[in-house]
């Protein structure tokens, strides 16, 4: 069981607008940055979001992060077939010392 | 090109050990802190290791305290991860990856599997 509980999955039409919740705790999201990388199928990860709500360099603003309290979420307004993948929510855990993943959410675009 | 390259991967069996290296490329190695991270197959993504810049601060996931070490060599700029006593369960893509303190893991190596098997 993941430290960080995302749903496993969220679809949308394409222009939708899709979000993805992450759950935590007062040891990691609570107290602590949440990023958010997209992996596209058969590649490495890429960051999308860090510091909870910054966008990196190249990242389209279509994408957007938000955090409150011990949960955070990612969403995508405007979704794109090219935007398919699945999406991890991270954070450092000061229990346990270490970095946290979800477990992942796979975006479909139908 | 900003860029990390890993190599090292391969099939081992069980009980036996493995050294993953990853040369990076494009920016200043040692000023950053560097990061194993492993997805086993259909899985998804595990931190495994942290090792501080100059290499005097190691970070480790219970699962492979005592058998995993993570090293750096500033001057090579590379970093690496001996791998011991594998099990079935460390069967895994592992990817190396540039840790900029608050801003996360913002270069990822494109990943080298590791297959422990009889």
């Amino acid at each position: 069981q993941s430290v960080l509980t995302q749903p496993p999955s969220a679809s949308g039409t394409p222009g939708q607008r899709v979000t993805i919740s992450c759950s935590g705790s007062s040891s990691n999201i609570g107290n602590n940055f949440v990023y958010w990388y997209q992996q596209l199928p058969g590649t490495a990860p890429k960051l999308l979001i860090h510091n909870n709500n910054q966008r990196p360099s190249g990242v389209p603003d279509r994408f957007s992060g938000s955090k409150s309290g011990t949960s955070a979420s990612l969403a995508i307004s405007g979704l794109r077939s090219e935007d398919e993948a699945d999406f991890y929510c991270a954070a450092w855990d000061d229990s346990l010392r270490a970095l946290v993943f979800g477990r992942g959410t796979k975006v479909t675009a139908l | 090109e900003v860029q990390l390259v890993e190599s090292g991967g391969g099939l081992v069996q069980p009980g036996g050990s493995l050294r993953l290296s990853c040369t990076a490329s494009g920016f200043n190695f040692s000023s950053y802190w560097m990061t194993w991270v492993r997805q086993a197959p259909g899985k998804g993504l595990e931190w495994v290791a942290d090792i501080k810049e100059d290499g005097s601060e190691e970070l480790y996931v219970d699962p492979v305290k005592g058998r995993f070490t993570i090293s750096r060599d500033n001057a090579q700029k590379s970093l690496y991860l001996q791998m011991n006593s594998l099990r079935a369960e460390d069967t895994a893509v592992y990817y190396c990856a540039r840790d900029s303190n608050v801003i996360g893991l913002d270069i990822w190596g494109q990943g080298t599997m590791v297959t422990v098997s009889s």
